[in-house]
């Protein structure tokens, strides 16, 4: 099993850019989520699904969309980049939402 | 709002000492809480999970305990070593909104041989 895998590892982006982070997972969780880091702050969920067509927001989801059209993958989209958006960028999965998180290794995003 | 802090930021500890992590949450009502933790670049590895019934759980030389009464839990880890050199993190998840986890910032403890 791979876990949960996450790509990019790294991107640059321009303000107002637009771009789409991918992750997946092989353990056939229903749950995912997304989460952002930033300095000196533990994790803030932005958008976390419970299933293929089931989406909904978290703490900070101004800025993101997400969809979930198959169990495997949960990808977020970014619509027009921000320097606020500048972090790291964990998606996390397991079975029904309340059980142990596994973690991807995370996407560094930088706005310029 | 409900809120999980995590004192102090910072630990350092010589090698072969028995330390005590600790996380305080503000709402009694704790679904489960979650010890993580996370090497420098990489992501969270789930360590020990509490739910809101249980009072601790052990894993090897970690354990993890819950008091909702006073909304603190610890994190135990015997005899540390210098691999045990990472970022802890603690996340809470409270009734009626139990698949959403609220995390602290994290503990970062160095083990020095």
């Amino acid at each position: 099993n791979a876990g949960v895998t996450q790509t990019p590892k790294f991107q640059v982006l321009k303000t107002g850019q637009s771009m789409t982070l991918q992750c997946a997972q092989d353990m056939n969780h229903e749950y995912m989520s997304w989460y952002r880091q930033d300095p000196g702050m533990g994790l803030r969920l932005i958008h976390y699904s419970v299933g293929a067509g089931i989406t909904d927001q978290g703490e900070v989801p101004n800025g993101y969309n997400v969809s979930r059209s198959t169990t495997e993958d949960f990808p977020l989209r970014l619509l027009s980049a921000a320097p606020s958006q500048t972090s790291v960028y964990f998606c996390a999965s397991s079975w029904g939402g309340v059980e142990t998180q596994y973690f991807g290794p995370g996407t560094r995003l930088l706005v310029l | 709002k409900q809120e999980v802090t995590q004192i102090p930021a910072a630990l350092s500890v010589p090698e072969g000492e028995n330390l005590v992590l600790n996380c305080s949450f503000t709402d009694s009502a704790i679904y489960n809480l979650q010890w993580f933790r996370q090497d420098p670049g990489k992501g969270l590895t789930s360590l020990l999970l509490i739910q809101s019934s249980q009072r601790e759980q052990t894993s090897g030389r970690l354990n993890a305990s819950l008091d909702k009464s006073s909304g603190r839990s610890t994190l135990y880890i015997a005899a540390s070593q210098p691999g045990d050199s990472a970022t802890y993190l603690c996340a809470a998840s409270f009734s009626g909104s139990a698949r959403q986890l609220t995390f602290g910032s994290g503990t970062q403890l160095t083990v020095l041989p």
